[in-house]
């Protein structure tokens, strides 16, 4: 069964650290993605990669990095959390030119900035 | 620019019933594709079903089906013979022809009632 594996399911954090959220697949998919899960905000794209070390902003890629040197795994990184990042973060994989289809979400991070 | 619209943010239902979840969109693309995602309170995102814009027929998918009317950019989910594991979380999305990213709206709370 293909996966996508988030490393935490839920995360506490102070204000200021620097938090590292995880996400492998084992489906050699090309692209990746990584959104924020917000109520009355639904998922919205932070950032996302077409290839290894390569990647593109989303719609909200403000405060966030990331880093994808291996092609299973694509990390989102907070340079310094704030209490606005507390959110559920999802990560995803898809193959390149799958067409219609192919999107697989992993079961989220739970993360909470105090 | 993609833009998806859920307006309902909560929906009750009877089991057995029928449901009716509201979409509508908009993008200035011609070639573009429509998605709706079940999230269950486990958090992962389960794919249930597509339509593309040059599909002649409405997609079905068991008790899924959707309703697409493209003059009117809307793509309704219709859940026949609601069950109580129905209850969950449900997000429509889209993606543009080319484009890898989904684009997700503010996604609808439905419960199943006994």
């Amino acid at each position: 069964d293909v996966k996508v594996t988030q490393s935490s399911r839920y995360l506490v954090k102070r204000t200021g650290e620097k938090v590292f959220l995880e996400c492998v697949q084992d489906m050699d998919h090309e692209n990746m993605f990584w959104y924020r899960q917000d109520p009355g905000l639904g998922l919205r794209l932070i950032y996302f990669s077409y290839d290894v070390k390569m990647k593109e902003k989303g719609d909200i890629p403000e405060g966030y990095s990331v880093s994808r040197e291996k092609k299973e795994r694509f990390s989102l990184i907070l340079e310094s959390a704030s209490t606005n990042q507390t959110s559920m973060y999802l990560c995803a994989s898809r193959p390149a030119n799958q067409g219609a289809y192919g999107y697989t979400f992993g079961s989220g991070t739970r993360l909470t900035v105090v | 620019a993609q833009k998806i619209t859920q307006t309902q943010p909560g929906m009750f239902v009877q089991e057995k019933e029928a449901v009716t979840l509201d979409c509508t969109y908009d993008t200035s693309d011609p070639s573009y594709g429509l998605f709706w995602y079940k999230q269950p309170s486990s958090g992962e995102m389960i794919f249930l079903i597509y339509q593309g814009s040059y599909d002649q027929q409405n997609a079905t998918e068991g008790r899924y089906s959707l309703n697409f009317q493209k003059a009117r950019k809307s793509a309704n989910l219709v859940i026949s013979a609601s069950q109580l594991g129905d209850s969950a979380m449900y997000f429509c999305a889209m993606r543009d022809q080319g484009a890898q990213k989904l684009v997700f709206g503010q996604g609808t709370r439905l419960t199943i009632n006994p």
